[in-house]
C-alpha cells in the first residue's frame, strides 16, 4: 500500500463550482498535513497547513483532516479559472530529524470559465 | 514576501558531466531541503540539511549527490556525474526553526541530461 494516495484526475469543473480534492494515507503517525498548489512547471506553493484532525478555513479554501479514517480533503468554494493547477497533498514524516514531506501524486484541476 | 529562489531555471548537460544547482533559501530559515520531480511523477524527498550537515537523506541521494552551504545565503546541490535518469525538476525548500513541517519551495531548476 502506498503511503499517500491521491486521485490524479484530471478534474474539470465550471467556474463557481465547489471542488473537493482528497487524499488517503497509511501511516497513522502522520500529524501534519499540507496542501500545495503547483502551476505547470513551477514550484509547489503552500496553500493550507493543518495539524491533527479537524477543519481549517482560509478564504475560499477549507482543509479537513479525519485521522480516524486517514483521509484528508481540500474544498475550494466559488472556484475560479485561476484555481486551475495541480493540487498536491503532503504529509510530514515524523520518523526523521527534519520532517521530510511525503507527497501525493497531485490532482490536476481545470476550472472552465 | 520572502521567497526561495533557484538558479538556473533550466540546465542542459551531457551525461557524465557535473552540475551544480543553486538555491537561496528564505533568509531566517535554518532547515534546507532538496526534492525532485521526474516528469509526471511525485515530488520526492532527496535530502535535508541543518547546521551545516546532512540531517536526513533518501535512497535516491547516493554518492553522486552532495550538498553544501558555501556561504551564509546559498545552498547548492551537486551531481557529480549526471545520468539520463537524473533529468527532472529539482526543488529547493526551506523552513524556519521549530517549523520543519512547513516548508516553502522555490520555483525549481529543470535539469535535462542528454
Amino acid at each position: 500500500q502506498k503511503e499517500v494516495e491521491q486521485d490524479p484526475g484530471p478534474l474539470s469543473v465550471p467556474e463557481g463550482a465547489i471542488v473537493s480534492l482528497n487524499c488517503t494515507y497509511s501511516n497513522s503517525a502522520f500529524q501534519y498535513f499540507m496542501w500545495y498548489r503547483q502551476y505547470s512547471r513551477k514550484g509547489p506553493e503552500l496553500l493550507m497547513y493543518t495539524y491533527s484532525s479537524g477543519n481549517k478555513e482560509d478564504g475560499r479554501f477549507t482543509a479537513q483532516v479525519d485521522k480516524s479514517s486517514k483521509y484528508i480533503s481540500l474544498f475550494i468554494r466559488d472556484s475560479q479559472p485561476s484555481d486551475s493547477a495541480t493540487y498536491l497533498c503532503a504529509m510530514s514524516d515524523p520518523g526523521g530529524a527534519t520532517n521530510k514531506l511525503i507527497f501525493g501524486t497531485g490532482t490536476l484541476l481545470a476550472v472552465q470559465p | 514576501e520572502p521567497e526561495v529562489t533557484q538558479t538556473p531555471s533550466h540546465q542542459v548537460t551531457q551525461m557524465g558531466q557535473e552540475v551544480i544547482l543553486r538555491c537561496v533559501p528564505i533568509s531566517n530559515h535554518l532547515y534546507f531541503y532538496w526534492y525532485r520531480q521526474i516528469l509526471g511523477q511525485k515530488v520526492e524527498f532527496l535530502v535535508s540539511f541543518y547546521n551545516n550537515e546532512i540531517s536526513e537523506k533518501s535512497e535516491i541521494f547516493d554518492d553522486q549527490f552532495s550538498v553544501e552551504r558555501p556561504d551564509g545565503s546559498n545552498f547548492t546541490l551537486k551531481i557529480r556525474s549526471t545520468k539520463l535518469e537524473d533529468s527532472a525538476m529539482y526543488f529547493c525548500a526551506s523552513s524556519e526553526w521549530g517549523r520543519t513541517d512547513t516548508q516553502y519551495f522555490g520555483p525549481g531548476t529543470r535539469l535535462t541530461v542528454l
